[in-house]
């Protein structure tokens, strides 16, 4: 039973414009969520965080917004770029309530940034 | 520093045979990891190690899969005897404390059972 989900598999954007990706999750001890971004042919590394007890972090061009009531998150790239086209996986923790430390993914939307 | 590496990068055997997928961490992280990514479908976890004890292996999929980390160093996971849904993207990770932030994986085993 999937309990992180990512509606979208595939989403192209003009290169300047932002890009949202989207994420859905049904567990509601996830304390603790993160978007990895993968390139073919490589591991999945890490782009940005947010705890439960916040609703927004920026870094750069990357924020990511947290929605607990709607049990949703997003992923906003301004302004987007060629070198962002990978595919981005959310991820969930539910760390403090159960004390495990593995990650509950997504299956991954594929960013096309169209130059 | 060396990033976590994971071999072979790629494994193509029979239903039936075994494998042995290997990965040796980030020196000093005491936490690793294995994932598995079958195709188009989420990134799961199979195990954790802390040092050389298994913390959780509540994603273990049954007994054809055995994971071992000898001595707190590298890690290896058999499959034995594979069988075609077993195909997948291994991913091993390795972080120094409990830290997503520390969280580094590897670039994967790409499995294929035919």
């Amino acid at each position: 039973d999937q309990q992180v989900k990512q509606n979208s598999p595939s989403l192209s954007v003009q290169e300047g414009r932002i890009s949202i990706l989207n994420c859905d999750y049904t567990n509601s001890m996830f304390d603790y969520f993160l978007w990895y971004k993968k390139y073919p042919a490589e591991g999945p590394t890490f782009l940005i965080s947010i705890s439960s007890i916040k609703d927004k972090n920026e870094d750069g061009r990357f924020t990511v917004f947290l929605n607990k009531s709607a049990k949703h998150l997003s992923l906003h790239i301004v302004p987007s770029q060629p070198g962002d086209s990978a595919v981005y996986f959310c991820a969930a923790s539910a760390r403090v309530g159960t004390g495990a430390n593995n990650l509950f993914f997504g299956t991954g939307t594929r960013l096309t940034v169209i130059p | 520093e060396a990033g976590v590496t994971q071999f072979p990068s790629h494994s193509v055997i029979e239903k039936g045979q075994t494998v042995t997928l290997r990965c040796d961490p980030i020196s000093g992280h005491d936490n690793l990891y294995w994932y598995r990514r079958v195709m188009g479908k989420e990134i799961k976890f199979l195990l954790h190690f802390v040092k050389e004890s298994k913390q959780d292996e509540s994603g273990m999929p049954n007994n054809r899969f055995l994971a071992e980390r000898t001595g707190g160093t590298y890690s290896t996971l058999k499959v034995q005897p594979a069988e075609l849904e077993d195909s997948g993207v291994y991913f091993c990770a390795s972080s120094q404390g409990t830290s997503y932030y520390g969280y580094t994986f590897g670039s994967g085993t790409r499995l294929t059972v035919v």
